[in-house]
């Protein structure tokens, strides 16, 4: 049973460019949410989507965006980098409509913005 | 005020020792609370959800306090493989999980 996947695993992007990231939920699972980890910090919730709608946000401006496909799979997009975004990017999936209970995360992606 | 607040440790103990990490919330309204367990460089796993009444499992037992917002993790007997960042996590509403900046806990021989 795969769990959640993202890719990539490690990137470096300078400021200013784009960047995309890629997460796989946990099968069975159709809720994905995205977050935002830096060093020495809890995860900063970014997002979640289900049905392939964004069903809520976090305080991050719209640099920030997502998508949801029918496969359940998502991405999260961040435009215009900059040095502060520096990160671990971390996927977690549920299931909705079981109520607030276990998040599984992804490995995250780690991004460094020179 | 942050959302959730956690000791800020890092909490240094021998194996064997008792160690107890608190964290508060504030918002009234959350409905649902957890520890979860974060491995250097790893991502978060659950360790266990947190009910009104209290709850353990093995050598962890969690506490609730609503009145006073208040959340404890209690880990007995320490061993060197619970050596890790604990974080607490609260249920602003059905979406959104709110995690604090995590307790560092070194378990040391």
């Amino acid at each position: 049973d795969a769990g959640v996947t993202q890719s990539p695993t490690h990137l470096i992007k300078t400021r200013g460019q784009q960047v995309t990231l890629r997460c796989s939920p946990k099968s069975g699972h159709d809720t994905v949410s995205w977050y935002q980890q830096a060093l020495g910090q809890g995860p900063q919730f970014i997002f979640q989507y289900y049905e392939e709608e964004e069903r809520q946000r976090g305080n991050f401006p719209d640099r920030f965006s997502g998508h949801q496909f029918p496969n359940y799979s998502s991405e999260l997009n961040v435009n215009a980098l900059l040095l502060g975004d520096s990160a671990l990017y971390l996927c977690a999936s549920s299931r909705w409509g079981v109520g607030a209970g276990e998040l599984f995360f992804g490995e995250g992606s780690r991004l460094t913005v020179l | 005020r942050k959302e959730v607040e956690q000791d800020p440790g890092p909490f240094n103990v021998p194996e064997g020792a008792t160690v107890a990490f608190n964290c508060t919330y504030s918002n009234s309204a959350s409905q649902s609370f957890f520890w979860y367990r974060q491995d250097c460089r790893k991502e978060p796993k659950l360790l266990m959800s947190v009910y009104s009444s209290g709850n353990e499992d093995g050598r962890f037992t969690a506490q609730l306090n609503r009145a006073s917002q208040y959340i404890s993790l209690l880990i007995r007997d320490s061993k060197l493989s619970d050596s890790a960042t604990y974080l607490c996590v609260v249920n602003i509403n059905y979406y959104d999980m709110r995690f604090g900046a995590g307790t560092r806990l070194t378990v040391k021989p």
